[in-house]
């Protein structure tokens, strides 16, 4: 089974919109981390936002959040107020367990349009 | 936040030739390294872990001797493609992580990427 599943292959979104980009994950293992990250046309990979498996609330960082939803498994990106930057791919990623040395397994990724 | 760099950014080589990918984490002491690789509008694969001092954990499915990882020092590791082919053809990322990262979690930091073309 994927471990991380990223069901939007394209999204376009309108200037000064939110989107919400849709990542959902599987894991039996109590403790994981999840993150975002960002990869424009140039190809370098950007952080941009980490939750926690026992965080307790939904993490943010400026324009970005990630909707949480544990039972659910998902932890969707939303980005409020889109700039025409933002057009990009996005990965959404899981960490198993607590050993910080553990490998990320990553989603196929959405590619974001935003239009003017 | 943590800079990670790769060296170099785009290489061109012949077919049968090897190409030596640097990784560097500048500012931190990288215990754990990562090498993926990605090809056009496909997601990022795991190709190993390497940690300092001791030799590098290879994915399934990943060929150890055409793909020589070398993590030799705390601030560096190195990917060589030995006798390069156009399959080879793609884009290598790295990413560290490290004992003193800070703020985001524990997550990794990744370099800029090298893209490799085999003629």
């Amino acid at each position: 089974a994927q471990k991380i599943t990223q069901t939007q292959p394209g999204m376009f979104v309108q200037e000064k919109e939110a989107v919400t980009l849709d990542c959902t994950y599987d894991t039996s293992d109590p403790s994981y981390g999840l993150f975002w990250y960002k990869q424009p046309s140039s190809g370098e990979m950007i952080f941009l936002i980490y939750q926690g498996s026992y965080d307790q609330q939904n993490a943010t960082e400026g324009r970005y959040s990630l909707n949480f939803q544990k039972a659910r498994k998902s932890a969707n990106l939303v980005i409020s107020a889109s700039q025409l930057g933002d057009s990009a791919m996005y990965f959404c990623a899981m960490r198993e367990g607590r050993n910080t040395g553990n490998q990320f397994y990553f989603g196929t990724g959405t590619s974001l349009t935003v239009i003017p | 936040g943590a800079v990670v760099s790769q060296h170099p950014s785009r290489v061109i080589c012949k077919s049968g030739t090897s190409v030596k990918i640097e990784c560097r984490s500048l500012d931190f002491q990288a215990t754990t390294m990562f090498w993926y690789r990605q090809f056009p509008k496909q997601s990022l694969m795991l190709m190993a872990t390497s940690n300092e001092g001791s030799k590098a954990t290879y994915e399934q499915g990943v060929e150890k001797d055409k793909f020589l990882i070398n993590h030799a020092s705390l601030t560096l590791s190195t990917l060589t493609v030995t006798s390069a082919h156009p399959e080879d053809s793609s884009f290598y990322i790295c990413s560290a992580r490290g004992a003193r990262l800070a703020g985001g979690g524990d997550t990794q930091y990744f370099g800029p990427g090298t893209r490799l073309t085999v003629l």
